[in-house]
């Protein structure tokens, strides 16, 4: 029972490439969130989804895309990476009466 | 706009002191404001939250102190230990904690000395 698992820890990217970050949960939860974490910002909310099928827009969505096809799944799309996006992104889950559970975070540099 | 503030941007206490950090608020609506603990290379974790219709929370060393009026709420270390050593992040939302949608202050980066 790993809770939350997000991949990779770690990446480097340039300029205009695109990737994916993944997020997995075994929780069952329905509730999953993406924020990213800039140095002296806090946490901001990106996107959100609160059940398979469903997303909206958080705070900062632009320049993100996710999808979320399966109850255990929520993949943040970066289709043109810029320097700004250059963050540690969490994702987190919440189920009934739980509080929202973070992960480990992904590390992108955008060079 | 930064709708939740949040200071000091660090603090350096000794063993035993009682840091205190601070949050303010604007959105009346906020009816959730949880706290959070963050150790390098992890992600943010639960410490204690509180709910507005209560002045004070405690749970082991860690207390919340809210002020409705003034939009101000608190978190309190009691006997600090190096431990403790964390960045600490205020939140707030409008849906009594049943959704993670949270508006974070900007952290507190806190330093206990042995």
């Amino acid at each position: 029972n790993a809770g939350v698992t997000q991949t990779p820890k770690f990446r480097i990217l340039k300029i205009g490439q695109s990737m994916t970050l993944q997020c997995t949960q075994d929780m069952n939860h329905n509730y999953m969130y993406w924020y990213r974490q800039d140095p002296g910002m806090g946490l901001k909310l990106i996107y959100y989804s609160v059940g398979a099928g469903i997303t909206d827009k958080g705070e900062v969505p632009n320049g993100y895309n996710v999808s979320r096809s399966t109850t255990e799944d929520f993949p943040l799309r970066l289709e043109l990476a810029a320097p700004s996006q250059t963050s540690v992104y969490f994702c987190a889950i919440q189920g009934p009466d739980t509080e929202a559970f973070f992960g480990q975070g992904t590390r992108l540099t955008v060079v | 706009q930064q709708q939740v503030k949040q200071s000091p941007q660090s603090l350096i206490v000794q063993k035993g002191g009682i840091p205190i950090i601070n949050c303010a608020y604007e959105n009346t609506a906020f009816d959730y404001f949880p706290w959070y603990q963050q150790f390098p290379g992890k992600g943010p974790a639960l410490l204690i939250a509180i709910r507005p219709d209560v002045s004070e929370k405690k749970e082991g060393r860690f207390t919340i102190s809210f002020n409705k009026s003034a939009k101000q709420f608190s978190l309190h270390i009691m006997d600090s230990q190096p431990g403790d050593s964390a960045t600490y992040f205020c939140a707030a939302s409008r849906d009594s904690g049943n959704t993670g949608k949270l508006i974070f202050g900007q952290g507190t980066t806190l330093q206990v000395k042995p």
